[in-house]
């Protein structure tokens, strides 16, 4: 079954401090993982898409990482600001599908002052 | 790079009624458009996928003849929502991919929040 999950569901840093969320999928065939930043009332916003060749991809303090031989991706997210809050999404499309993507639960970050 | 832009952000009807949703690609020609249903912490699931000029298709479970997608151009599709119930008062996204659109795809509009009253 092609399956995203993420984890943890939901995390409390503290500001300035590093993070890293997780990502596992069952997704295939495998075209491209991406992960989003979701505000609270927003429509998701993308932060990195990554094919089966890349394995890390960075967009300001957001690192993301792949490894397809074990189908796991991680974002790291660097000197945490309060702007971070937000639900992050792991969204892995298949390939020959129509390209439908299958989505992940999500990890909400509270990043607090 | 690609925008896409969804309106109303928010609508407060009575139940009963019928609420159209606006979802624009501003400046690449969406070809297939997508619309979303997510409930307070959750993930976004599939409701339907319109591609222009087509009849819409629509995920298991889905209403087709309650949740009306019109994607009659490349810039513009619409989800009307009839007679609202309070159990459709949801958080409404819809997302758009096409030629034009730049590496990665599937723009996200800015959602929209219906409460039915």
């Amino acid at each position: 079954k092609n399956q995203v999950e993420q984890s943890p569901q939901s995390l409390i840093i503290l500001e300035g401090k590093n993070c890293t969320l997780q990502c596992n999928y069952t997704v295939s065939p495998f075209s491209n993982l991406r992960w989003y930043k979701q505000d609270t009332g927003r429509g998701p916003v993308s932060l990195t898409i990554m094919t089966f060749s890349e394995n890390t991809k960075s967009n300001g303090r957001y690192t993301a990482t792949l490894d397809a031989d074990t189908k796991q991706s991680s974002l790291h997210i660097t000197a945490s600001q309060l702007s971070d809050s937000a639900s992050y999404i792991c969204v892995v499309t298949r390939n020959n599908a129509g390209n439908m993507l299958t989505f992940g639960g999500g990890t909400r970050l509270m990043v607090k002052p | 790079g690609a925008v896409v832009s969804q309106h109303p952000s928010r609508v407060i009807c009575k139940s009963g009624t019928s609420v159209k949703i606006e979802c624009r690609s501003l400046d690449f020609q969406a070809t297939t458009m997508f619309w979303y249903r997510q409930f307070p912490k959750q993930s976004l699931m599939l409701m339907a996928t319109s591609n222009e000029g087509s009849k819409a298709t629509y995920e298991q479970g889905v209403e087709k003849d309650k949740f009306l997608i019109n994607h009659a151009s490349l810039t513009l599709s619409t989800l009307t929502v009839t007679s609202a119930h309070p159990e459709d008062s949801s958080f409404y996204i819809c997302s758009a991919v096409g030629p034009g659109q730049g590496t990665g795809g599937y723009t996200f509009g800015s959602g929209t929040r219906l409460t039915v009253v």
